[in-house]
Parts: C-alpha cells; sequence; structure tokens
C-alpha cells in the first residue's frame, strides 16, 4: 500500500518560475526521500531529509519536513523545461526496511 | 562509476517463453532490489536482496523468480507470464542495507508480453 501522497496530481508552470510539490504520508518514518522520473527511464535520486531534519537544500531545491503534520514539500526554484518530469516522494520506516513510493506528480515546464 | 546497468532495454515474449532480465552494479552495493512499474503509476517492490540473499519477497507469482549469482549481479527469470506483467522492470542498488536509504537505479527493462 501507498504511503506518501502527493499534491498536486500535476503541474503546469512556465520556465523561470517555482514550482512547490507536496506530500502526505501515514505512519512514522526515518527519512523521506525525492526522486524523478523522466518519461520511460530509471528514477534519479533528489534528496533525502530525515525525520529529526526540518529542512534541507541541494542546488535548487529545498525540501521541507513537517512530522507533525506528516508532510513534505518540494520546492524546485527557477524551473527549467528539463525539470519536466515525474516526481515521486518516498517514504522509509524502520519497521519493514523498505521504501514505499507515493503516487507522483507530473510537473511541465512550459519554455 | 555510479551506473545500475539493465539489460535487455526492451523485451517482447510470449506467454510460453522463457526470458531473464539483467542487472549489474559495480558501486560496492551490497543490497539490490526488483521493481515493477506499471505506466503512469509508482514503482512497486518485487525483491530485495542483502548481501546476496533474498531478504525479502513482496509475495510475487512464481513466474517471477530472482537470482543473485553474485554481489554485483541480479537477475530475474521470466516463465510463463501474462500479458498483465507488461511493465517496466527497474533495478535498483543501495550502499545501505536498511532499504530506506538512496536507491539508485537503473534504466529499466521495458517487458511486453504477447
Amino acid at each position: 500500500s501507498q504511503q506518501g501522497e502527493e499534491d498536486p496530481q500535476a503541474l503546469s508552470i512556465q520556465e523561470g518560475e517555482n514550482a512547490t510539490m507536496n506530500c502526505s504520508y501515514k505512519t512514522s518514518i526515518n527519512n523521506l526521500q525525492w526522486y524523478r522520473q523522466n518519461s520511460g527511464r530509471g528514477l534519479v535520486h533528489l534528496i533525502l531529509i530525515r525525520s529529526n531534519e526540518r529542512e534541507k537544500h541541494s542546488g535548487r531545491l529545498r525540501v521541507t519536513l513537517d512530522t507533525s503534520k506528516k508532510s513534505s514539500s518540494l520546492l524546485i526554484t527557477a524551473s527549467r523545461a528539463a525539470d519536466t518530469a515525474s516526481y515521486f516522494c518516498a517514504t522509509g520506516t524502520g519497521a519493514n526496511s523498505k521504501l514505499t513510493f507515493g503516487k507522483g506528480i507530473t510537473l511541465s515546464v512550459r519554455p | 562509476d555510479t551506473e545500475v546497468t539493465q539489460t535487455p532495454k526492451h523485451l517482447v515474449m510470449g506467454m510460453t517463453n522463457k526470458k531473464s532480465l539483467k542487472c549489474e552494479q559495480h558501486m560496492g552495493h551490497r543490497a539490490m532490489y526488483w521493481y515493477k512499474q506499471k505506466a503512469k503509476k509508482p514503482p512497486e517492490l518485487m525483491f530485495v536482496y542483502s548481501y546476496e540473499k533474498l531478504s525479502i519477497n513482496e509475495s510475487v507469482p512464481s513466474r517471477f523468480s530472482p537470482e543473485c549469482p553474485n554481489s554485483s549481479l541480479l537477475n530475474l527469470h521470466l516463465h510463463a507470464l501474462q500479458p498483465e506483467d507488461s511493465a517496466l522492470y527497474l533495478c535498483a542498488s543501495s550502499g545501505g542495507l536498511r532499504g530506506t536509504g538512496e536507491l539508485f537505479f537503473g534504466e529499466g527493462s521495458r517487458l511486453t508480453v504477447l
């Protein structure tokens, strides 16, 4: 069963704008990760945030984690057409030692 | 070298065929995974190998048979598949053994069952 639930399911923005994607989950986690998948390709790990962290940055990416609300957000600043992809949040729990992926968000960045 | 290599990229097989998907990594990772992904859906975990031993089988039908010949290789043997098994099969590896760390994915093998 899916743990993470991304919101919105689809997002279309203009190049240069910021994109914000949200993920909610149900149970306690060890960490939360974000992955990107270009159409028909493999997934690429973007960033991992641990349960005791609140915010993390990596280049144009900023991820926040609110464990009290069981939610995370991924912000991509100054988006580019190359950011067009599906984005998945994935939660890791200690109970079963495996990642569970959310349904994904389709991001389209218009040139 | 941070690559996970999967072959073949595309595979078409009949329901009576026997075929194999292969995955290779040279990052020294001791955990390797098979995921199945249908169109517009998230990846679903199938199997996890830890130190070349099967540690998780997500109740996958026996027509899928995983094998880990050594720490760098992971195979998925396919036999008597059904058309609904058509999907993108993704291999991944991780340096941690808990399965909740960063995963490195291959580009996938696109399987079509006729």
